[in-house]
Parts: C-alpha cells; structure tokens; sequence
C-alpha cells in the first residue's frame, strides 16, 4: 500500500515554544490530508483537513490559531502547535487521501508530542 | 462525517481462536474501512469493503457488510499474539471527509 511517513516519531518540547510535525507521502500524491489527535486511551478525532494550495477547515473546537496547518504541496502538510503547553501533550496522526472520495486513507505512524 | 461504533470494547481470547467484533453505523455509506492499531504507533489500513460488496477476504481478515442493518463484522482467524492491538471501523460517505473514529475494540491474545 501507499507510504505515508511523519516526523518526528517523538517530540518533547518546554512550555511556550512551537513545534512542527511533518506529514509526507512519499509514492503518492496526496490530495487531501487530515490531522488527528488522540488522548490516551482515547478514540483518534479529526482536528482539521488540508487540501494542497488552500486553507485548512477545522473541526468544531481546534483553535486554527494554535493548531497551524500547512499544506503547500502534494506530497507534504506540516502541523505545528504554536505556544506549546502540557494539555497539548498527545499523540498526533496524519493521513493522506489520493483523490477527494477518501476511499482509502493512509496514516503515518504518529507523533508523540510530549510538552514538558 | 459519521462515526462507527465498535463492540465489544474489550476482548480477551487464547491464541489460535477466532475473534469477531462488530461495527455499527447510523446513516448510508459508501464504504466502510477497518483499521488496526498497535500501542502508541499509528493505524494501518486493513481492509475497505464498498457498499456494494457484502463479504470480503485478506488473509485471515474477513470483512462482512450490512448495509440493512447498518453494520459490520471483522474475523480475524487462527488468532496470533501479533494480532494484540486496537481495532478501528471507520464507515465513510465517500466524501473529502476526514474519517471518524469511534474507540474501537481493544483485542488481547493470550499466549
């Protein structure tokens, strides 16, 4: 199946600073990518969607100012959490879709974003 | 996008055996996709089965589809410890959607 690769694997970064994770498809290109998170024990929930060249729509409650997404081509979006704070300790998982019908979405192994 | 329900939340089986869980659904689909994950690490894709498509097979998977009954079912045969992991369905209207989880069932095989 088709490669999604995201990086870094594990992040842990101080109180107030931003880090940025990379989200690539490396044998596709990627039409549309999504941004999850998920709690602990937690089911993954949808933060927003990327479509290449445009904004990102956000879910009901991710705040787009925090939670800044880029997507500027068709093989990267980038997710970096502005003034990191210890509730935005997660795990964050990106998928990537070919074509607009999502029928099959690929995720990249995750980032464990530690804020310490 | 819609969520799927999966049941049972928990389940603990001797390795070798099967094990079955079930997905529920509230409103049409164009197809429904299973997902796997393991502790900490990102989900990998199973298996997608369209609307159209009542049964299908990969490897010891098999997916089945209700679109009547708005559910689905995933066998996992000949248990193996590996199989260990969180399972995920995620039925999709075929739109640019994100997918929607629900919190899945934690599957445990004990050696």
């Amino acid at each position: 199946g088709a490669v999604v690769s995201q990086h870094p694997s594990r992040v842990i970064c101080k109180s107030g600073t931003s880090v940025k994770i990379e989200c690539r498809s490396l044998d596709f290109q990627a039409t549309t990518m999504f941004w999850y998170r998920q709690f602990p024990k937690q089911s993954l929930m949808l933060m927003a969607t990327s479509n290449e060249g445009s904004k990102a729509t956000y879910e009901q409650g991710v705040e787009k100012d925090k939670f800044l997404i880029n997507h500027a081509s068709l093989t990267l979006s980038t997710l970096t959490v502005t003034s990191a704070h210890p509730e935005d300790s997660s795990f964050y998982i990106c998928s990537a879709a070919a074509g607009k019908g999502n029928t099959e979405a690929f995720f990249g192994q995750g980032t464990r974003l530690t804020v310490v | 996008s819609q969520q799927g329900e999966e049941d049972p939340q928990a389940l603990s089986i001797q390795e070798g055996e099967n094990a079955t869980m079930n997905c529920s659904y509230k409103t049409s689909i164009n197809n429904l996709q299973w997902y796997r994950q393991n502790s900490g690490r990102g989900l990998v894709h199973l298996i997608l089965i369209r609307s159209n498509e009542r049964e299908k097979h990969s490897g010891r998977l098999r997916v089945t589809l209700d679109t009547s009954k708005k559910s689905s079912s995933l066998l996992i045969t000949a248990s193996r410890a590996a199989d260990t992991a969180s399972y995920f369905c995620a039925p999709s209207g075929g739109g640019a959607d994100g997918l929607t989880f629900g919190k899945g069932t934690h599957l445990i095989i004990q050696p």
